[in-house]
C-alpha cells in the first residue's frame, strides 16, 4: 500500500514569503504528526492532529506556524513570513490512533530552503 | 521530562562484525522505546519496540535491542553488520507527560566499512 506521501519534495523561497507544505498520510490513519528536522539533530515535534482537530500545537515555534487537517486525512503546514531560521526539513508522520504503543510512519519530507 | 541521549555521534564497523548504537533514556514512568533508521534523502523508518515482556526485541533486517531497566538502556544491535546497514539510526521514547509525543535522541551515524 502507498505510505506518507509529502509535497513538495524540496521548496525554496525568499524570506518574508509564505509556503504551504502538504501532507498525504497512510490511509485510515487517524492521527497525523509535523515535525521539522535540522541537520544533524533529531526531529522536533510541531504539532499533531487526531482526526480533524490539533490535539497538541505546542511544538509550533510561533504564530507564523499554523496546520489543518480539514477532513481529518490530508494536511497542510503554513508558514507566513518565512525566516532564514526555517530552513529544515519538515517531516510528516502517521498511524493508526493516537495509541501509546503504536510506531509512526514518516514521509520522505519536504527540505525547506529560505533564502 | 523524558528525555534520551545517544552518547555517540557516529559508529564505525567492519562488514561482517557485530554492531551497537548506544541508547539511554529517562522516563517517569514506563518507557516505550523506539528504533529508526534514516537513509540519506529518505524518511524514517521505523525498526523495532519496547513496550512490555522480554526485554530482547526483534525488529526489520535483522536488528534487535536490548532494554535494561536498571541502566536505563536501549541498545541497538546486529550480529553481522552489512555495508548497506550505514545510515542515520534514531532512539526515541513516548513521552507520557506531553501527549504521547515522540522524544528523539540527536542520532548516531553508522559507517560500516567493506
Amino acid at each position: 500500500g502507498a505510505g506518507v506521501s509529502q509535497t513538495p519534495s524540496n521548496k525554496v523561497t525568499e524570506k518574508g514569503k509564505y509556503v504551504e507544505l502538504r501532507c498525504d498520510p497512510i490511509s485510515g490513519h487517524t492521527a497525523l504528526y509535523w515535525y521539522r528536522q535540522s541537520l544533524g539533530q533529531g526531529p522536533e515535534f510541531l504539532i499533531y492532529f487526531q482526526g480533524t482537530g490539533a490535539a497538541d500545537d505546542s511544538g509550533l515555534p510561533n504564530d507564523r506556524f499554523f496546520a489543518v487537517r480539514p477532513e481529518g486525512s490530508v494536511s497542510t503546514l503554513k508558514i507566513q513570513r518565512t525566516e532564514r531560521g526555517d530552513s529544515a526539513v519538515y517531516l510528516c508522520a502517521s498511524s493508526p490512533d493516537r495509541g501509546t504503543y503504536n510506531e509512526q510512519f514518516f514521509g520522505p519530507g519536504t527540505r525547506l530552503t529560505v533564502l | 521530562a523524558q528525555s534520551v541521549a545517544q552518547p555517540e555521534d557516529q559508529v564505525n564497523v567492519a562488514e561482517g562484525n557485530p554492531l551497537t548504537v548506544k541508547c539511554t533514556y529517562s522516563v517517569s514512568g514506563n518507557p516505550y522505546l523506539f528504533w529508526y533508521v534514516q537513509y540519506p534523502n529518505r524518511g524514517l523508518q521505523f525498526l523495532l519496540k519496547y513496550i512490555t515482556g522480554d526485554n530482547l526485541v526483534k525488529g526489520s533486517y535483522g536488528f534487535e535491542a536490548e532494554f535494561n531497566k536498571s541502566q536505563t538502556s536501549f541498545h541497538l544491535k546486529k550480529p553481522s553488520a552489512l555495508v548497506s546497514d550505514s545510515a542515520l539510526y534514531f532512539c526515541a521514547v513516548r513521552d507520557m507527560d506531553s501527549n504521547y509525543q515522540l522524544i528523539w535522541g540527536a542520532g548516531t551515524k553508522l559507517i560500516i566499512k567493506p
